[in-house]
């Protein structure tokens, strides 16, 4: 069975400072993975996603996250923060076994800039 | 239109009542997916259409819930007998193909149940 786990509830960083939202994986065959971000009132959103080309995948707004597999991990990060990051993040993994088809989604990481 | 549409927006029901939500995927997706997601969590998957059959419905609670797609474009997701537990955001998302590619997120309908 697919599953992710989000390893920080909250993460608060100054502007300018660097980015690293963290997220393990467990996943029966190659997995398919996501980041997507959800502003206030504001639906979710893809920032990236990896689906078995490239380790290091760049999304938008200069998020970049690296497929490690002897790790399980896929990291999100963003060399200099932005005031606009502050966001909620998933990290998600596809479920593609037999019939289903669904994204399976952490708990989430709620990002602060501060100022 | 541009974007996946959800109406309504917010939903105030009384225990016990039967509701009604709307999803309106992009143009010419064929893949759609209902999510539910309550304070403080993540999305929880509840049933992916591909086409107008539920390809994967595994996620759907308990029998009170239930969801079609007729014509494979707009889906409803109907609940039965609601029960304050079922209060949360209830998220559509569409994708051009299913699997492995892009899902696009409504804004999701609120459900209150008091």
């Amino acid at each position: 069975a697919q599953s992710v786990t989000q390893l920080d509830s909250h993460v608060s960083v100054s502007e300018g400072t660097p980015v690293l939202l963290r997220c393990n994986y467990s996943s029966s065959y190659s997995p398919s993975l996501f980041w997507y971000v959800q502003h206030p009132n504001k639906g979710l959103q893809l920032l990236l996603k990896y689906t078995s080309a490239a380790t290091l995948v760049k999304g938008i707004n200069g998020f970049e996250a690296e497929f490690k597999k002897s790790e399980t991990s896929f990291h999100l990060t963003k060399p200099s923060a932005h005031m606009s990051d502050a966001a909620e993040y998933f990290c998600v993994v596809g479920n593609y076994g037999g019939s289903q088809g669904n994204l399976i989604f952490g708990k989430g990481t709620k990002l602060s800039v501060k100022p | 239109g541009a974007g996946v549409s959800q109406t309504p927006s917010n939903k105030v029901t009384e225990k016990g009542k039967y509701v009604e939500l709307r999803c309106d995927p992009i143009s010419g997706h064929t893949a759609l997916y209902w999510y539910r997601q309550s304070l403080g969590q993540g999305p929880e998957f509840l049933i992916y259409f591909q086409g107008t059959g539920a390809a994967d419905d595994s996620g759907l609670p308990n029998d009170r819930f239930f969801a079609v797609r007729p014509e494979g474009s707009v889906s409803t997701l109907k609940i039965q007998r609601t029960e304050r537990g079922d209060s949360a955001v209830y998220l559509c998302a569409s994708s051009s193909r299913g699997l492995n590619t892009e899902a696009f997120f409504g804004q999701g309908t609120r459900l209150t149940v008091v």
